[in-house]
């Protein structure tokens, strides 16, 4: 089956630098590109969109230039968070979509993100 | 009202019970349903998808799709383990974007 690719699993990082995760689609090409935020004992929240070529849409209340957003081939988004704070500190995760069934949604396993 | 709803838990078993984990929709335009389960600090993998009413069973799954009653369940049976996990209910909203219950949360107990 499809297999996204997300890298780093776990970073801790200083106050004030940025971190950057990516976002693989290994054996399928992923027009669209989906990027998660999700709190402790939460359900996911969708924070942007991607699509590949074109610039991200962000949902209602994410920071545009905090997040940056890119997905410049058909297998590799990006999320970079600038200037990271401990408020920033949360399990980030990527999904894409096939170009196959509507019901292709594959995750990513994650990224643990610690802002200290 | 959340568009996707679903009771948190946790729900506890023992192993070798069969489980039914349940949810609710709000919306009756919302055209295919999924189950992921989701382990802690890991990404949700997919279980099953539907799109017509009725029951599509997988090994020891079986999703139900009621789109009269705008109600989804997903039955586990013979429990093991490893099926501890947090279970999400989602469905495709507009602008292909997915609408996720809170999730159920599921303890299997030797």
């Amino acid at each position: 089956g499809a297999v996204v690719s997300q890298h780093p699993s776990r970073v801790i990082c200083k106050s004030g630098t940025s971190v950057k995760i990516e976002c693989r689609s290994l054996d399928f090409q992923a027009t669209t590109m989906f990027w998660y935020r999700q709190f402790p004992k939460q359900s996911l929240m969708l924070m942007a969109t991607s699509n590949e070529g074109s610039k991200a849409t962000y949902e209602q209340g994410v920071e545009k230039d905090k997040f940056l957003i890119n997905h410049a081939s058909l297998t590799l988004s990006t999320l970079t968070v600038t200037s990271a704070h401990p408020e920033d500190s949360s399990f980030y995760i990527c999904s894409a979509r096939d170009r196959g069934p509507r019901w292709g949604y594959t995750f990513g396993s994650g990224t643990r993100l610690t802002v200290v | 009202q959340k568009e996707v709803e679903q009771d948190p838990g946790p729900l506890s078993v023992p192993e070798g019970a069969i489980v039914s984990l349940n949810c609710t929709y709000s919306n009756s335009a919302f055209q295919y349903f999924m189950w992921y389960r989701q382990y802690s600090r890991k990404g949700p993998e997919l279980l099953m998808y539907t799109y017509s009413s009725g029951n599509k069973e997988d090994g020891r799954f079986t999703a139900q799709l009621n789109r009269a009653s705008q109600y989804i369940s997903l039955l586990i049976r013979d429990s093991k383990l490893s099926d501890s996990a947090t279970y999400l209910c989602v469905t495709n909203g507009g602008f292909q974007k997915l609408v996720f219950g809170t999730g159920t949360r599921l303890l299997v107990s030797p």
